[in-house]
């Protein structure tokens, strides 16, 4: 079966701080890797890619360790607008590279 | 602009009535994807269509559910006689081409009472 799991959180933080999620992936086809912010009763947008070399977009920094099989997010300077549920989200790799499993995702709550 | 429509945005019925959900895909978009999210799960796949094809419906439970995508007009996700379970918000996604990254639209929240 193929599965994504997320640190289950919920995360408290301060604004200012730095907060950094984990998410696994057990499908090693795999070949796409994204992070998706989901506000309450909203829809997921995406955040980022990920991709092998690691990428960053002003605060936030998206990480892939193929032969670990994890990604990771580190959002630097947190704001209050952060808050919300982060989704890790991973294509099924060959012939269904369409397909995308979500992690149930990981709240974090940015207190003033 | 516009991105994924949806519509309605929330959906009310009870047992053994049937829902239609619609999505328009994003312009340029001939891809379009749902998925369900139950409360508490997180989101799953359920089918991917192109224009007059289904191309993957293993996500889809085996009755009750089905989905198009008409040559004119939006895909549609059509599900018959409604049980509780089938209480959840149901999220439409497009992309250009098949290796694009996915946009969501709004989603469909339905309830069944």
């Amino acid at each position: 079966r193929k599965e994504v799991e997320q640190d289950p959180g919920p995360f408290n933080v301060p604004e200012g701080a730095t907060v950094a999620f984990n998410c696994t992936y057990s499908n090693s086809a795999s070949q796409s890797f994204f992070w998706y912010r989901q506000d309450c009763r909203k829809e997921p947008k995406l955040l980022m890619s990920v991709y092998s070399s690691g990428n960053e977009d002003g605060r936030f920094t998206a990480q892939l360790n193929r032969a670990s099989q994890y990604i990771s997010l580190l959002i630097r300077d947190s704001k209050l607008s952060d808050s919300a549920t982060y989704l890790c989200a991973v294509n099924e790799g060959g012939g269904s590279n369409y397909k995308l499993t979500f992690g149930k995702g990981t709240l974090l709550t940015v207190n003033p | 602009n516009a991105g994924v429509m949806q519509n309605p945005r929330h959906l009310v019925r009870r047992r053994g009535q049937e829902a239609r959900l619609r999505c328009s895909p994003m312009k340029g978009h001939s891809h379009v994807y749902w998925y369900r999210q139950l409360p508490e799960e997180g989101l799953k796949f359920m089918v991917y269509l192109q224009k007059e094809n289904i191309i993957d419906e293993s996500g889809m439970p085996k009755e009750r559910f089905s989905a198009e995508f008409p040559k004119e007009g939006p895909s549609i996700l059509r599900i018959q006689q409604v049980v509780r379970g089938d209480s959840a918000a149901y999220f439409c996604a497009s992309s250009r081409v098949i290796t694009d990254t996915q946009y969501f639209g709004p989603g469909t929240r339905l309830t069944v009472l």
